[in-house]
């Protein structure tokens, strides 16, 4: 059975920095891609970032593009999104989410999220 | 590329059928998917490719469409129905962007 369990999230400052986690199981990282996508309190879904199968060819959305990193240790099946310089508008819950093939693409399983605020 | 939503919200009663539309800024082949979510809930994936429905979704979801204009139906609203709902391309890959979203209360 697939699983995603996201960890991580909290109350952070402005300017300050956050990892987020997001163990995988029951699939492999070496095969699939996965991506992150927040939702903003009350708003839509925002793709922020992904990676292809293996970890390789990462990617962003130009709101976080220089200020986020996307990785995974495979060994551990698990991935990781940094995220510094963190501003008010990056408050939402992020949703790690499962490909259904080795690129980022349409997701099949979504974690359940973890919460992240942004605020002095 | 851009996506935009109508309706951005309605209302309707159990047993009608719902048409929502997804408009792309330009054209996005079949690298189209829709999602359904609940309050506090994460998105469920309902159909990707344009059409093709996901695994355990039931068969009153459909989709079509292609180039710019897709549609999601729902061919006879049922009560666990009463979500939001979101399209997705992903034909910008790496880039991926949803739409909008359409809110269907009750009636």
């Amino acid at each position: 059975e697939v699983e995603l369990m996201e960890s991580g999230g909290g109350l952070v400052q402005p300017g300050g920095s956050l990892r987020l986690s997001c163990a995988a199981s029951g699939f492999s990282l070496s095969t699939y891609g996965m991506s992150w996508v927040r939702q903003a309190p009350g708003k839509g879904l925002e793709w922020v970032s992904g990676m292809s199968a293996g970890g390789y060819s990462p990617s962003f959305a130009d709101s976080v593009r220089g200020r986020f990193t996307i990785s995974a240790d495979i060994s551990r099946n698990t991935v990781y999104l940094q995220m510094n310089s963190l501003r008010a508008d990056d408050t939402a819950v992020y949703y790690c989410a499962k490909s259904l093939g080795s690129r980022h693409s349409s997701f099949d399983y979504w974690g359940q999220g973890t919460l992240v605020t942004v605020s002095s | 590329i851009q996506l935009t939503q109508s309706p951005s919200s309605l209302s309707a009663s159990v047993g009608d059928r719902l048409t929502i539309t997804c408009r792309a800024s330009q054209g996005i082949a079949g690298a189209l998917a829709w999602y359904q979510q609940k309050p506090g809930k994460p998105p469920k994936l309902l159909i990707y490719d344009v059409s093709t429905l996901e695994s355990g979704v039931p068969s009153r979801f459909s989709g079509s469409g292609s180039g710019t204009d897709f549609t999601l139906t729902i061919r006879s609203l049922q009560p666990e129905d009463f979500a939001t709902y979101y399209c997705q391309q992903f034909n910008s890959y790496p880039l991926i962007t949803f739409g909008p979203g359409t809110k269907v209360d009750i009636k």
